[in-house]
């Protein structure tokens, strides 16, 4: 099985914050890497697919890149709607693998 | 627009089959490439992904819960089906299905989700 590591796994961070979480694949995935926001309660929302592609209706201040292994999520201004945890997947193979998550809190 | 919701039982108990139903709208899982996935999560733990259909009748499963899982459609009825077996209390977790619009591609639209508890 692809293992995804992230990190950090929670983050303290302000409004307006620039905040970048990483994902790292245990072996080669390509492109085949997403990012998908929750909030509590609610289910996944894709933000982010094949490393850097914005999914329609969500905010330019998200982003994604990288390349194998590592991989980066970055939110250029954090606001206080972005408080959630957010998961990065691959779709490399099956299994297809999460994540352990990133809780982005308010300092 | 694409919507699914999951249904089925909230309490199980050891041992008993779960089994769950994804209806869809706005899809059909008889377009080239279309697929739905199940994914579970445990109460303030991570993603699991645990089976995936796709249009063509291609079925992909967790290895860990191969044993124990089944995934089904009725594309007459724009439904998908999970049964897990022999359930265990760690198996308590939101259960959500989801969309993916073509082979090993994320998951863009996504169901509510439903709570199960396994529990005696």
């Amino acid at each position: 099985d692809i293992q995804m590591t992230q990190s950090p796994s929670s983050l303290s961070a302000s409004v307006g914050d620039r905040v970048t979480i990483t994902c790292r694949a245990s072996q080669s995935i390509s492109s085949f890497l997403n990012w998908y926001q929750q909030k509590p309660g609610k289910a996944p929302k894709l933000l982010i697919y094949a490393v850097s592609n914005l999914q329609n209706g969500v905010p330019s201040r998200f982003s994604g890149s990288g390349s194998g292994p590592d991989f980066t999520l970055t939110i250029s201004s954090l606001q206080p709607e972005d408080f959630a945890t957010y998961y990065c997947h691959q779709t490399y193979s099956t299994p297809l693998t999460f994540g352990g998550g990133t809780k982005v809190e308010i300092k | 627009q694409i919507t699914l919701k999951e249904s089925g039982p909230t309490l199980v108990k050891p041992t008993q089959t779960l089994t769950l139903t994804c209806t869809f709208s706005g899809f059909s899982l008889t377009t080239s490439g279309v697929g739905v996935g199940w994914i579970r999560q445990p109460p303030g733990k991570a993603l699991e992904w645990l089976a995936l259909i796709y249009w063509d009748d291609d079925k992909r499963y967790s290895p860990s819960l191969r044993s124990r899982l089944t995934i089904t459609k009725d594309t007459s009825k724009n439904q998908v089906v999970l049964t897990l077996t022999n359930v265990d209390p760690l198996d308590t977790a939101t259960y959500s299905c989801a969309h993916t619009y073509n082979t090993l591609t994320a998951f863009d639209y996504w169901g509510q989700g439903a709570l199960v508890t396994v529990s005696s």
